[in-house]
Parts: C-alpha cells; structure tokens; sequence
C-alpha cells in the first residue's frame, strides 16, 4: 500500500499564479484533510472532507478551494497565489471520526 | 488564546535520560488526544494514542490530565533515534472531525 501520495513534491510559483495540489489514499479512508504548516505555527486545517461527497472549511480556507472527487482523491486548489501562502501543504486521511490521521510526504511550495 | 500549547523546546538530553513534556488544551470537552511524532522535514505520523486512564507503549509512558486539561508524553532511555518534533493533537469540541495539532516540542538526543 502507497498510503497517501500527494504531487508535487515542490512547486515555485509567482503571485496571481494558480496551481492544484494533488493527494490520494489507497486505505479506503472516508475522511480526508488538507493542513498547511508554517515555521512556530503548528499544523492547521484548511479543509476537509467527512466523507465523499462533503467538504468544510477548517481554520485558515481564505484563498483556497478544494474538490473530493471520488472516496480516493482529495485535491486543492490556489486560484490565485500570494507569498502568504509559501508554505508546507499535508493531506491527510482518516477512517473516520476521532480516528488516527495519516499523512502524506507533503508539498514544498513557494510564491515569490 | 490557542486551542493546544507546547513549549517549543528545544529539550537537550543523553542518551538514556528521561524526558517528559507536557501540552496544554483549551476546550474542555475535547474527546480525542494523540501524540505525533515529525521528523525534519518529514510528515508527522501517529506515536501513541493517549487515554484517560493513561497508557504506555515500550519506552514511551502518555498520560491525560482531564482537571487541568493537560496531556503529557514521558520518555524513558532516550535513544538518539528519538531526536525529533513531538506533536500533540486533540479533536475539535464542536466537530470531531477537526484535530488541532500543537506547534511541537523539539527533542535533541545528544551520545
């Protein structure tokens, strides 16, 4: 089992540019999240989906979108990047409510 | 007022030392509560759950403190391999599916 993939790995953007983050799981998880992490912050919670079909805000969702395309696919888009969005993007799946998280490798990203 | 606090560290110790630290949470009712384990520039991955009536898992001892709304983490016989950042996590009051990760405490493990 993969677990939970996302590309890419990195990716250098200019502001105002857009771009979608990717992220899979192969564990039949019907919980899905996307977390940024930024330097003395900790992780917070973009998005998420409770299960196929549904999404909802986290903390910090100004400035991004996201689509749960089918039980295994949880993509995230920036319309329109700006610096404040450099930083280290995590899915992240679960089973279910209260259930263990698992995260995928991350991605790199920076707005210049 | 953050939902979940740690002191950053870092915390500088032997090998074979004993380590502990504590994570502080805001919403009493919380239901869920973890501790995750990140390497540098890695993703963080599950360590331990942590329940109410404390639980251990080989050289790792975790424990709940629902009246001061604290977890704690303690490490016994530090090995070098334990150098990282420890995440503590709890669950959202008003939505389960919500987790609130803390900032984490960095551990050096020194020969």
């Amino acid at each position: 089992n993969a677990g939970v993939t996302q590309t890419p790995k990195f990716q250098v953007l200019k502001t105002g540019q857009s771009m979608t983050l990717q992220c899979a799981q192969d564990m039949n998880h019907n919980s899905m999240y996307w977390y940024r992490q930024d330097p003395g912050m900790g992780l917070r919670l973009i998005y998420y989906s409770a299960s196929e079909g549904t999404t909802d805000k986290g903390e910090v969702p100004n400035g991004y979108n996201v689509s749960r395309l089918n039980k295994r696919e949880f993509s995230l888009r920036l319309e329109s990047a700006a610096p404040s969005q450099t930083s280290v993007y995590f899915c992240a799946s679960s089973s279910g409510m209260k259930e263990t998280q698992y995260f995928g490798p991350g991605t790199r990203l920076l707005v210049l | 007022r953050k939902e979940v606090e740690q002191d950053p560290g870092p915390f500088n110790v032997p090998e074979g030392a004993t380590v502990a630290f504590n994570c502080t949470y805001s919403n009493s009712a919380s239901q869920s509560f973890f501790w995750y384990r990140q390497d540098c520039r890695k993703e963080p991955k599950l360590l331990m759950s942590v329940y109410s009536s404390g639980n251990e898992d080989g050289r790792f001892t975790a424990q709940l403190n629902r009246a001061s709304q604290y977890i704690s983490l303690l490490i016994r016989d530090s090995k070098l391999s334990d150098s990282a950042t420890y995440l503590c996590v709890v669950n959202a009051l008003y939505n389960f599916n919500k987790f609130y990760f803390g900032s984490g405490t960095k551990l050096n493990v020194k020969p």
